[in-house]
């Protein structure tokens, strides 16, 4: 697509449920990666993908959290048993490669997510 | 260890210059980038500098020091549109960006 696409844009759930993030990166976008925003903060690393794997994922914070990128385009980020901590934007974003300074990152609109 | 330092909140006047400065500490240096972010939309990437000096782009330029770890943001001719949070990010010995909090920018006409 044109941009990164995120899915929902908005997503209230409870303590405890389980919910799922979709990020649909710019085509022929190698690199992925997930942030998390909360407000008057830069973006924290999660995850980054180069391809299908995960070529770091020391950001998650928990075993609560995963993400997947089977096909190497879309990716979803996992989370467990949600807590009231883990309310934030999630924002994705994609490159067309990785392992270069210059590495100009697009990023989604993000998914805000709240957890009561 | 890494660590990056830019000003929480600063405020500006329809049609002046604000220059908005990023310290940073960090044992590899791959790289500094400004991103622009509006409230409540994603963050867009402004500029990135590598090397020392000075690099302009229309209103915007960027600088960066590498033997000081110090960066700054120059906005000219201020527009009300330009009222947004600016993010300083460093590339790390990785090529992973660190970012900072980002400074609020807040333009008054």
């Amino acid at each position: 697509g044109a941009g990164v696409s995120q899915t929902p844009s908005n997503k209230v759930t409870e303590k405890g449920k389980y919910v799922e993030l979709r990020c649909d990166p710019i085509s022929g976008h190698t690199a992925l990666y997930w942030y998390r925003q909360s407000l008057g903060q830069g973006p924290e690393f999660l995850i980054y993908f180069q391809g299908t794997g995960a070529a770091d994922d020391s950001g998650l914070p928990n075993d609560r959290f995963f993400a997947v990128r089977p096909e190497g385009s879309v990716s979803t980020l996992k989370i467990q048993r949600t807590e009231r901590g883990d309310s934030a934007v999630y924002l994705c974003a994609s490159s067309l490669t990785s392992g270069t300074g210059a590495n100009v990152l697009t990023f989604g609109a993000g998914s805000r997510l709240t957890v009561l | 260890g890494q660590n990056i330092d830019q000003p929480t909140e600063m405020t500006a006047t329809e049609g002046a210059i604000v220059q908005i400065n990023c310290t940073y500490q960090t044992s590899g240096f791959n790289g500094l980038f400004w991103y622009q972010q509006h409230a409540g939309e994603a963050p867009t990437f402004l500029s990135y500098n590598v090397l020392d000096g000075l690099e302009e782009k229309g209103r915007f330029s960027s600088f960066l020091s590498r033997s000081k770890g110090y960066s700054y943001l120059l906005l000219k001719e201020l527009q009300m549109k330009d009222s947004a949070s600016y993010l300083c990010a460093l590339s790390d010995s990785n090529y992973q960006l660190i970012w900072g909090a980002g400074t609020k920018l807040i333009i008054k006409p």
